[in-house]
C-alpha cells in the first residue's frame, strides 16, 4: 500500500517569502500526483496535478510542483506568497485505475503573516 | 462552489447508533467516493461507487457501507458507531474515464460520536 509523507505540519511565512512544501510518497509503480488546498471555511480543491510528461507542473495562483521520480518526491513551490495563501495543503497520490482512491498526506497548515 | 452538496453538515450520535450521510454529485459526474478526515489528519479513502456498485474500497470495516442511486447521488451508512468514527466525512465526485483526474469535494458532514 502506498503512503504519503508531508514534512512540515505547520509553516509560518511572511508575505513575499518563497514557499516550498515537501511531499514524499512510497509506491514502486506508476503514480498520479496531486496537491489539494483547503482555504479556511471552504472545501478541498485541486491546486495542481501530475500524470505524465513534463515533471514541472504549474497550477492555479502561481503554484508549481516538481516530480522527481528518483526521490519519490512532489514538492510544491511558490516564489512569493500572499496573505490569501493561508490554507491547509494536502499532497495526494493515486495509483492503478483510480478505484483505489487517493492516498493523502496529513497536510501542512500554512499561515502567511501580512 | 463545486456543485457537490452534502447533508447534514453537522450531527451528533451516541455509540452503537447508526448514521446515514448523503451526497449529491456534480452534474455530469458518475463516480462518487467517500473519505474520512479525522482531526489533524488527511482524508482517508473509504470507498468508491460507479454505476451503482462499489468498485473500490479502502481499509474500513464492513459496518461502513454505501449506496449510489441512478441519479449518481450517494449515501454513506455507518452502523454500530464507535467513538473513533468522529470525523469529517467528505464526498467527492468525478467522471469515470478521467479517473486520474480531479476529484470535486463537498464541504463535508461533521460527525461527533459521544
Amino acid at each position: 500500500a502506498q503512503s504519503v509523507s508531508q514534512h512540515n505540519h505547520h509553516v509560518i511565512l511572511s508575505e513575499a517569502a518563497s514557499l516550498e512544501l515537501g511531499c514524499n510518497y512510497s509506491y514502486g509503480g506508476t503514480v498520479n500526483l496531486f496537491w489539494y488546498v483547503q482555504y479556511p471555511g471552504q472545501h478541498l480543491q485541486l491546486l495542481l496535478k501530475y500524470f505524465s510528461g513534463d515533471p514541472l507542473v504549474k497550477g492555479i495562483k502561481g503554484f508549481e510542483a516538481e516530480f522527481i521520480k528518483s526521490k519519490f518526491s512532489f514538492n510544491l513551490r511558490k516564489p512569493s506568497v500572499q496573505w490569501s495563501d493561508t490554507a491547509e495543503y494536502f499532497c495526494a497520490v493515486g495509483t492503478g485505475g483510480g478505484a483505489d482512491g487517493l492516498t493523502f498526506g496529513k497536510g501542512t497548515h500554512l499561515i502567511i503573516q501580512p | 462552489e463545486t456543485g457537490v452538496t452534502q447533508s447534514p453538515t453537522h450531527l451528533i450520535k451516541t455509540r452503537g447508533q447508526q448514521v446515514t450521510l448523503r451526497c449529491s454529485s456534480q452534474s455530469g459526474h458518475n463516480t462518487v467516493s467517500w473519505y474520512q478526515q479525522a482531526l489533524g489528519q488527511g482524508p482517508q479513502f473509504i470507498f468508491q461507487y460507479y454505476r451503482e456498485e462499489e468498485n473500490g474500497r479502502g481499509n474500513f470495516p464492513p459496518r461502513f457501507s454505501g449506496l449510489q442511486f441512478p441519479n449518481y447521488s450517494s449515501e454513506l451508512n455507518v452502523n454500530a458507531l464507535e467513538l473513533d468514527d468522529s470525523a469529517l466525512y467528505l464526498c467527492a465526485s468525478s467522471l469515470a474515464g478521467s479517473h486520474t483526474g480531479e476529484l470535486f469535494f463537498g464541504e463535508g458532514s461533521r460527525l461527533t460520536v459521544l
